[in-house]
């Protein structure tokens, strides 16, 4: 099985910041690598797929990069509501990261 | 709108039995392959079960597989998933989702609000 490895586990930062996480894969794949936003109490909503697509009505701070085994969700300029816990997954056999809290500074 | 409603969830003891149900519209059923993903109190995200668009080829995560089966019935717009053997470590929130394409290698594009299955003596 694909094994996802997501950091960091908590991230710090303020609004209008440019923030970085990093998924790796214990072996190496297609781009066939998601990540998806969920808060508090609600289901988790898809940002991104093929590892660079942005998924329809995503606002464009979300991007998307990597491949091989490294991927990185970018969020530039950080708003209030992207104050959340982020996940990869790769949909091969559908295995996630364990997630990325961001927190305000 | 692409709506996934889930029920069944609730308190059993372990060694119990549960038949988790998600009730689907908005979109046509039987071409998507749909999944359960779970989700333990205040962890993460983990995939249980997908099952293809024809209901032929289900897959188990190994934390489940011989316990839990996914099914669909594409006349009734209905995904499945009977939990049998359960634990304690079975305990969380159970969402159904569905496949972003026609494809079984697919993201998740929506989400049910999710049910709770709670595994406790």
């Amino acid at each position: 099985d694909i094994q996802m490895t997501q950091s960091p586990s908590t991230l710090s930062a303020s609004v209008g910041d440019r923030v970085n996480i990093t998924c790796r894969a214990s072996q190496s794949f297609s781009r066939a690598l998601a990540w998806y936003q969920q808060k508090p109490g609600k289901a988790p909503k898809l940002l991104i797929y093929e590892a660079s697509t942005l998924q329809s009505g995503v606002p464009p701070r979300f991007s998307g990069s990597g491949s091989v085994t490294e991927f990185t969700l970018t969020i530039s300029n950080l708003q209030p509501d992207d104050f959340a816990t982020y996940y990869c997954q790769q949909y091969l056999t559908w295995t996630f990261g364990q997630g990325t809290k961001v927190d305000i500074k | 709108e692409v709506q996934l409603v889930e029920s069944g969830g609730g308190l059993v003891q372990p060694g119990g039995s549960l038949r988790l149900s998600c009730a689907a519209s908005g979109f046509t059923f039987r071409k998507y392959a749909m999944s359960w993903v779970r989700q333990a109190p205040g962890e993460g995200l983990k995939w249980v079960s997908t099952i293809s668009a024809t209901g032929g080829t289900p897959y188990h995560a190994d934390s489940v597989k011989g316990r839990f089966t996914i099914s669909r019935d594409n006349s009734k717009n209905t995904l499945f998933l009977q939990m049998n053997s359960l634990k304690a470590e079975d305990t969380g929130v159970y969402y159904c989702a569905k496949g972003n394409w026609e494809l079984l290698a697919a993201p998740f594009d929506s989400w049910g609000q999710g049910t709770l299955v709670t595994v406790s003596s």
